[in-house]
C-alpha cells in the first residue's frame, strides 16, 4: 500500500511557506523525498533515515517521527525553482525493503 | 559523466506489437529498477532487479518483462498483454536495495 501524501497540490508565492505530509501505514526504515519537473525525471533531494533526524537541502528541510510513521518536507521561503511535484518514497521491512512512493504534491509557486 | 541512459526519449508503437525500452547505467549500481508513471500520478514499480540474472515482479508486472544479463544494462519489454501501455517510463538505480534512487530521463510510450 502506498503512502498518503497530503496536500495533493499547494499554491504559493514567492518567500511563503508550505509543508508537505507523507503518512505510511507500515512502519518504516527510512523516507526519500524526490522533486520533479514536468516532463523530466525524479531528482533526489533528501533520504531520512530512522531515528527521527532532520535534514535539509537549500531550504528545504525535512522530518520523519518513526512513531507516526510519517515524515514532513518544509519548503522554506519558496523561490520560483521549488516548482513542481514532490514525492515522497518510503521503505519497509514489510515491504521488502522496496521503496514504494506516495501519488505526490504538486507545487507552484508564483512571483 | 556517470549517469542512466534510457533510449528512445519518444516511443510509438501499434498495438499487438512488442517493444523494448533501453536503460543503461555506469554508477556500478547493483539494483536497477523500473516505474510506470501516469499523467497526474505517482510512480509505480514494475520490475527491480539487484544482481546480474536475477529480478523480482514489483506491483504492476503483467504485461511487462525484463532480463539483466549485464550490471550496466536493464531493458524492458512492453509485450501486447499490457492492456494499456501508454505511459511515462523511467528506469533508476541504486547502489543496493534501499539506497537512494537515481533515475534516467525517461521514455514516453504512446500506443497508436
Amino acid at each position: 500500500q502506498q503512502p498518503v501524501q497530503s496536500p495533493q497540490a499547494v499554491i504559493l508565492r514567492e518567500g511563503e511557506d508550505a509543508v508537505i505530509n507523507c503518512s505510511s501505514s507500515k512502519a518504516l526504515y527510512s523516507v526519500h523525498w524526490y522533486r520533479q519537473k514536468h516532463g523530466e525525471a525524479p531528482v533526489f533531494l533528501m533520504i531520512l533515515l530512522k531515528g527521527g533526524e532532520q535534514k535539509g537541502h537549500e531550504k528545504i528541510s525535512a522530518s520523519f517521527n518513526e512513531k507516526k510513521q510519517q515524515s514532513s518536507l518544509y519548503l522554506t521561503a519558496s523561490q520560483l525553482s521549488y516548482s513542481g511535484t514532490y514525492f515522497c518514497g518510503t521503505e519497509s521491512i514489510a515491504a521488502g525493503n522496496k521503496l514504494t512512493f506516495g501519488g505526490g504534491t504538486r507545487v507552484l509557486v508564483k512571483p | 559523466d556517470g549517469g542512466i541512459t534510457q533510449s528512445p526519449k519518444y516511443l510509438f508503437r501499434k498495438e499487438g506489437q512488442n517493444v523494448t525500452l533501453s536503460c543503461e547505467q555506469n554508477l556500478n549500481h547493483d539494483a536497477m529498477y523500473w516505474y510506470r508513471q501516469d499523467p497526474g500520478q505517482g510512480l509505480r514499480l514494475i520490475y527491480y532487479s539487484q544482481i546480474v540474472n536475477d529480478f523480482q515482479k514489483g506491483d504492476i508486472a503483467e504485461g511487462y518483462s525484463v532480463s539483466r544479463e549485464k550490471k550496466e544494462s536493464f531493458p524492458l519489454t512492453v509485450t501486447s498483454a499490457q492492456k494499456n501501455p501508454t505511459a511515462f517510463y523511467l528506469c533508476a538505480s541504486s547502489v543496493d536495495r534501499g539506497d537512494t534512487q537515481y533515475f534516467g530521463p525517461g521514455t514516453r510510450l504512446t500506443v497508436l
